[in-house]
C-alpha cells in the first residue's frame, strides 16, 4: 500500500512565523503535490515537483515555498505567515507518466494561524 | 482548460436509499478517478476508468465512464452511514503529472 504521510494533524502558528510542513511518501513516486482544502474552493493546488529539486507553480503559489531535496520528501513552507492561510493543508504523491495520474494523499494537516 | 463539473453538489438520503452522482466535462479524458474524503482526512481513491463506456464495481459502488470519455457516474446502492463524505472525481490535466479535480459531491447518508 502506498503511504504518504504528513508532519502534523494539527498546527497551530502565529502571524508572520515561519511554517514548514513535510511530506513524506514511501512509493518512490516521482510527482509530488501541495495542494489547500478551503469550503466552497475545492482543492486548489499550490505546487508540484515531478523529480528531486523540481518544481512548478501551482493554481496559488503565493506566500508559498517548497522545497524537494529528496524523492520521498516534499516540504511546503510559508515563508510569513497570514490568517489568510489558514486551510486544510493535503500532500499527495503519484507516479510519473503513463495516462493514468493517481494521486494518493496524506491525512492532511489542518494549519491555523492567529 | 479542462474543467470537471460534480453535481449534485450536495446530497442528503436515508440509510438504505440508492444515489447517483455526476461528473462532467467538455473535454475528453484519458482516464478518470473517483475519490472519497471522509471528514477531516486527505481523499482516499476509489477507482480509475479509462476506456469509454467500462463498468467497474466495487461491493455497492458502481462507477461508469462514459462512452466518449467526457462524463463518469457514481451510483451507490442500499448507502449506509459510512458511505458519508466528499466524493470527488478527478482527471489527467493538460499539463503532464497534473490532475483536474471537481469540487465534489458531499454526501450525507443519515441513518
Amino acid at each position: 500500500d502506498v503511504k504518504v504521510t504528513q508532519s502534523s494533524r494539527y498546527l497551530v502558528k502565529r502571524t508572520g512565523e515561519k511554517v514548514f510542513l513535510e511530506c513524506v511518501q514511501d512509493m518512490d513516486h516521482e510527482n509530488m503535490f501541495w495542494y489547500r482544502q478551503d469550503p466552497g474552493l475545492g482543492l486548489r493546488l499550490i505546487y508540484f515537483s515531478y523529480d528531486v529539486k523540481m518544481k512548478e507553480k501551482g493554481d496559488i503559489p503565493e506566500g508559498y515555498s517548497v522545497s524537494r531535496e529528496k524523492k520521498e520528501r516534499f516540504s511546503l513552507i510559508l515563508e510569513s505567515a497570514s490568517t489568510n492561510q489558514t486551510s486544510m493543508y493535503l500532500c499527495a504523491s503519484s507516479l510519473g507518466g503513463g495516462k493514468v495520474y493517481e494521486q494518493y494523499f496524506g491525512p492532511g494537516t489542518r494549519l491555523t494561524v492567529t | 482548460t479542462q474543467l470537471l463539473e460534480q453535481s449534485p453538489q450536495f446530497l442528503s438520503i436515508q440509510e438504505g436509499e440508492n444515489l447517483t452522482v455526476y461528473c462532467n466535462s467538455s473535454s475528453v479524458f484519458s482516464s478518470l478517478q473517483w475519490y472519497r474524503q471522509e471528514p477531516g482526512e486527505g481523499p482516499v481513491l476509489l477507482v480509475t476508468v479509462v476506456t469509454g463506456g467500462e463498468v467497474k464495481k466495487l461491493k455497492r459502488l458502481t462507477f461508469q465512464f462514459g462512452d466518449a470519455r467526457k462524463d463518469s457516474s457514481l451510483h451507490i446502492t442500499a448507502a449506509q452511514p459510512g458511505d458519508t463524505g466528499l466524493y470527488l472525481c478527478a482527471g489527467p490535466h493538460t499539463n503532464a503529472g497534473k490532475s483536474t479535480f471537481g469540487d465534489g459531491t458531499t454526501l450525507t447518508v443519515k441513518p
